[in-house]
């Protein structure tokens, strides 16, 4: 079993739509969660970085971990074009956001004019 | 742009030779860590690098190995190249260590065909 598992996709959604990206993580002890955004042939780009369980919220992403199912989500209000890349979760096995981290498969989006 | 900078960022080599990555870290930071990102996957961690020590290694092979420089640059030698390495090859830098450390931000990855 990986140790965080994302669906790969692809979604495709119109211009507008409310995205939801989710992934799930087998270890308790992991604490903080990240979610990425990669475009093609680009290196990824940190988007939220949250610590435990709760939400945060910066302009139209929401990142909302719940630890006692073990499910991270990433919530894309108002898509847009430009959010059409691929969306990757990564927790910390060491703690913190020290490099080391752990990533799902990444979720594909398309995002629809 | 992250201030990230690696070379080359692409490479075709031939199966059993050589090859070696750099990764130039952000200004200020003094960790980086390299991940290889095989097509449809996400980046698995190969290992990183603190103050010029390996600080952690993933489930990769010796003939994966890397440097720091005194200046946190750092490079990625792979020995012996399989078909299997083609990948997109990352390297991210970060500050500090635990849960006192910055965000890692990532380069723009090198892409290497073996062929």
């Amino acid at each position: 079993q990986k140790e965080v598992e994302q669906d790969p996709g692809p979604l495709s959604v119109p211009e507008g739509a409310i995205v939801s990206l989710n992934c799930t993580y087998s270890n308790s002890a992991f604490q903080y969660f990240m979610w990425y955004r990669q475009y093609s042939r680009k290196g990824p780009e940190l988007l939220m970085y949250t610590y435990s369980s709760g939400n945060k919220e910066d302009g139209r992403f929401t990142a909302q971990v719940d630890k006692s199912s073990k499910y991270i989500s990433l919530f894309i209000r108002d898509s847009q074009p430009s959010d059409s890349a691929t969306y990757l979760c990564a927790t910390s096995r060491a703690g913190g956001n020290t490099g080391k981290l752990i990533f799902g498969q990444g979720t594909t989006l398309q995002v629809k004019p | 742009e992250t201030g990230v900078t690696q070379s080359p960022t692409h490479l075709i080599k031939t199966r059993g030779q050589q090859v070696t990555l750099r990764c130039s870290s952000q200004s200020g930071h003094n960790t980086v860590s390299w991940y290889q990102q095989a097509l449809g996957q996400g980046p698995q961690f190969i290992f990183q690098y603190y103050r010029e020590e390996e600080n952690g290694r993933g489930n990769f092979p010796p003939r994966f190995s890397g440097l720091q420089f005194p200046n946190y640059s750092s490079e990625l030698n792979v020995n012996a190249l399989e078909l299997d390495d083609s990948a997109l090859y990352l390297c991210a830098s970060s500050n500090g260590q635990g849960a006192g450390a910055t965000e890692a931000f990532f380069g723009q990855g090198t892409r290497l065909t073996v062929v």
